[in-house]
C-alpha cells in the first residue's frame, strides 16, 4: 500500500517523543497552508491548516509553525505514537481558487 | 458524515481498454478535484471543477484523459485507451469556498494497466 516513492525524506523518531517535520513552500504569494497525513492505502487525510496572518496555529498534539520570511513551514507532533506513522505532506494555496500545491511528503516512522 | 466515495477501489485491465473511474464528493462541495499519485511523480493534479464546470485541465496528461461532472454529486475521469504508463493511484478531492479552505480526499483507486 505504498503511496510514494522510496525516495521520500524519511524522520525516525522513538514512540513518545517529539516529532518535527519540515517543509519548504515555493510561492511568496501563497496564502494558505495545509499539512495531510496519508496512511498506507487510504487518502490525505487533513490534520491542520493556517493562514499567512497568523504564524503559529495548534490543534490536538499537533502545531503548525508558520515562517513567510524564509518560507518555511512546520508540523509538530508531540508525544508521538505508532499511529501517527504515515506520509506527511505539506500544500500552499490561496493563489488560485481552492487550488492546492502538494509537497513530496516526508515519511515518519515510529519505532516502539 | 460521509466522505469522498471512490470506486473502484482497485482496477486491473488490459491495455487499449477503456477505464472509467467514479467519485462521489461530499454534500455541499463546490469544489472537485482530480489527482494522480505515483512512486516516480508524486500527487499531481489532473482537472478541477467548480459547480460542476472544469476550471483548470491543464494538468490532464493527454487526449485519452478526459473528465465530466454531470451534477453536483458525481464526477468520473474516463481513460480511453488506457496504457501502462496510467498505472497509478487515482484520487478525487472536495472542497467548499472560494480559497483558504481544506480539500477532502477519498481513498483513491488504485489502477494497473497490464
Amino acid at each position: 500500500g505504498e503511496s510514494v516513492g522510496l525516495h521520500l525524506p524519511t524522520l525516525s523518531v522513538q514512540e513518545g517523543d517529539n516529532s518535527i517535520i519540515n517543509c519548504a513552500y515555493s510561492n511568496s504569494a501563497s496564502d494558505y497552508f495545509i499539512w495531510y497525513k496519508q496512511e498506507s492505502g487510504k487518502g490525505p487525510q487533513f490534520i491542520i491548516d493556517i493562514r499567512s496572518n497568523m504564524d503559529k496555529r495548534q490543534g490536538q498534539r499537533v502545531t503548525v509553525l508558520l515562517n513567510k520570511t524564509v518560507k518555511h513551514l512546520s508540523l509538530q507532533i508531540a508525544a508521538t505514537q505508532p499511529g501517527d506513522s504515515a506520509v506527511y505532506f505539506c500544500a500552499e494555496g490561496g493563489n488560485a481558487g481552492n487550488m492546492l500545491t502538494f509537497g513530496g511528503g516526508t515519511r515518519l516512522m515510529v519505532k516502539p | 458524515d460521509a466522505g469522498v466515495i471512490q470506486s473502484p477501489r482497485h482496477e486491473v485491465t488490459e491495455m487499449g481498454q477503456e477505464v472509467t473511474l467514479r467519485c462521489k464528493p461530499i454534500s455541499g462541495h463546490d469544489y472537485l478535484f482530480w489527482y494522480r499519485q505515483t512512486m516516480m511523480r508524486g500527487l499531481e493534479l489532473l482537472i478541477y471543477f467548480n459547480n460542476n464546470v472544469p476550471i483548470d485541465d491543464s494538468g490532464m496528461p493527454e487526449d485519452r484523459f478526459s473528465a465530466k461532472m454531470p451534477n453536483a454529486s458525481f464526477s468520473t475521469l474516463k481513460i480511453q485507451p488506457s496504457e501502462p504508463r496510467d498505472s497509478a493511484v487515482y484520487f478525487c478531492a472536495s472542497g467548499k469556498g472560494s480559497s483558504n479552505q481544506p480539500q477532502h480526499f477519498g481513498d483513491g483507486t488504485r489502477l494497473s494497466i497490464l
